[in-house]
């Protein structure tokens, strides 16, 4: 069945450090989005990606959209202990255009 | 703008009892909406889709009678857990769509509603 990977599962970074979460889906995305949930919290939107290729930026966080649509990543410049979260990618489904199949997450700790 | 609620934020119940959770999209009308399950540092597995005026649409895996959903309006859907058990204790998440929102899949979520069936 159709599956959204993202690596790493977990990072711990001091603050001021650099992270990216990378995300692989196995079927090609007609677009891909991007939400943040923080400990104990519901995941809130973060940005949607569409073109193949596409680079958007937000402050300290860049998403980008493979060329084949099929993976996409977040990068997070200086990170700060407001960043601590787990970032989730999500794709719509094969089945239900509406419909959307998260990736696994990549839960990221940052330090003082 | 874009906001839903659920309720409750946490519930304890007893095994064998049923429990419904509320959703309701607070500044806008929304023809469909999702509900979501989350085990502890998983992700969101969907669990159905409701949808206003028709009945649910739910995953593989899912007991349909079970998990009964409720779409009576364009603002509210409820989640009935009916005969919990404690392996029904979960975080439940509900999201919508506005309506006439096109192309775009950006979903919004409730705060999510802690089950602890004892």
């Amino acid at each position: 069945g159709q599956q959204v990977m993202q690596i790493p599962q977990y990072q711990h970074v001091q603050e001021g450090e650099d992270f990216t979460t990378y995300c692989n889906s196995s079927t090609t995305l007609s677009n891909i989005q991007w939400y943040k949930q923080r400990p104990g919290g519901h995941p809130v939107f973060l940005i949607q990606l569409v073109k193949s290729g596409e680079v958007k930026k937000q402050k300290r966080l860049t998403f980008q959209f493979g060329e084949a649509k099929k993976n996409s990543s977040l990068h997070i410049t200086a990170t700060q202990t407001t960043d601590v979260g787990t970032y989730f990618c999500a794709g719509p489904r094969n089945t239900g255009f509406q419909k959307l199949v998260f990736g696994t997450g990549t839960r990221l700790l940052v330090s003082p | 703008g874009a906001v839903v609620s659920q309720h409750p934020s946490r519930v304890i119940c007893k095994s064998g009892t049923s429990v419904k959770i509320e959703c309701r999209s607070l500044d806008f009308q929304a023809t469909t909406m999702f509900w979501y399950r989350q085990f502890p540092k998983q992700s969101l597995m969907l669990m159905a889709t409701s949808n206003e005026g028709s009945k649910a649409t739910y995953e593989q895996g899912v007991e349909k009678d079970k998990f009964l959903i409720n779409h009576a309006s364009l603002t509210l859907s409820t989640l009935t857990v009916t005969s919990a058990h404690p392996e029904d204790s979960s975080f439940y998440i509900c999201s919508a769509r506005p309506r006439g929102q096109g192309l775009t899949y950006e979903q919004y979520f409730g705060p999510g509603t802690r089950l602890t069936v004892t």
